[in-house]
């Protein structure tokens, strides 16, 4: 049982460029979630998934898009880098909604946008 | 989303014990959780009570929940080094609203 996985765990972009995050849980959980941290702050949600075929926004959503077309996979999209991306991206998951059920996070993806 | 605030650091002797302390808003949480993160790795789960309980204790962490001040703190008894982490506090608003504070920075010297 691997958890949630997330690659690649370093990348540096320039700006305009896009890339892709992985995210991949085999735990079989229908919530997953995208969340950044910025350094020395908290984690903010940037979209969420509460099933195959359903996203939404969450506090931070512009400059990401995300779909999910299989319970295990929750990509995040950015299309045009900006500095202001430059974070580290975690990606989690729970069975239920968060209130009944705990969130696994992945290890993280550091990103720099030079 | 939700307002957590959090004291930024604490600095603990191996050995003593640490309190983390924490305030939300939402007083319609059903869980309130603890979440630990080390360096370089994600959150992980500490440990959570459920709203209608005061404490709760798990090996050498203590929860206690004050539910009339909306405040929350974490007890280590016996602080080891291993200890040392950015320690996160949560409620659990609908999952539109989950944020984090910024954490507490918990250092344990030898």
């Amino acid at each position: 049982n691997a958890g949630v996985t997330q690659t690649p765990k370093f990348r540096i972009l320039k700006i305009g460029q896009s890339m892709t995050l992985q995210c991949t849980q085999d735990m079989n959980h229908n919530y997953m979630y995208w969340y950044r941290q910025d350094p020395g702050m908290g984690l903010k949600l940037i979209y969420y998934s509460v099933g195959a075929g359903i996203t939404d926004k969450g506090e931070v959503p512009n400059g990401y898009n995300v779909s999910r077309s299989t319970t295990e996979d929750f990509p995040l999209r950015l299309e045009l880098a900006a500095p202001s991306q430059t974070s580290v991206y975690f990606c989690a998951s729970s069975y239920k909604v968060p209130g009944t059920d705990t969130q696994y996070f992945g290890p993280g993806t550091r990103l720099t946008v030079l | 989303g939700e307002d957590v605030e959090q004291s930024l650091f604490l600095s603990v002797r191996e050995g003593d014990s640490s309190v983390i302390n924490c305030t939300y808003t939402d007083s319609s949480s059903t869980y309130l959780y603890w979440y630990k993160q080390e360096p370089g790795a994600g959150l992980q789960l500490l440990t959570y009570i459920f709203s209608n309980m005061d404490m709760k204790q798990d090996q050498r962490l203590t929860v206690l929940l004050n539910k009339k001040d909306k405040h929350l703190s974490l007890r280590i008894a016996d602080t080891q080094t291993g200890d040392s982490a950015i320690y996160f506090c949560r409620g659990s608003g609908g999952y539109q609203k989950v944020t984090f504070g910024i954490g507490t920075k918990l250092q344990v010297i030898p």
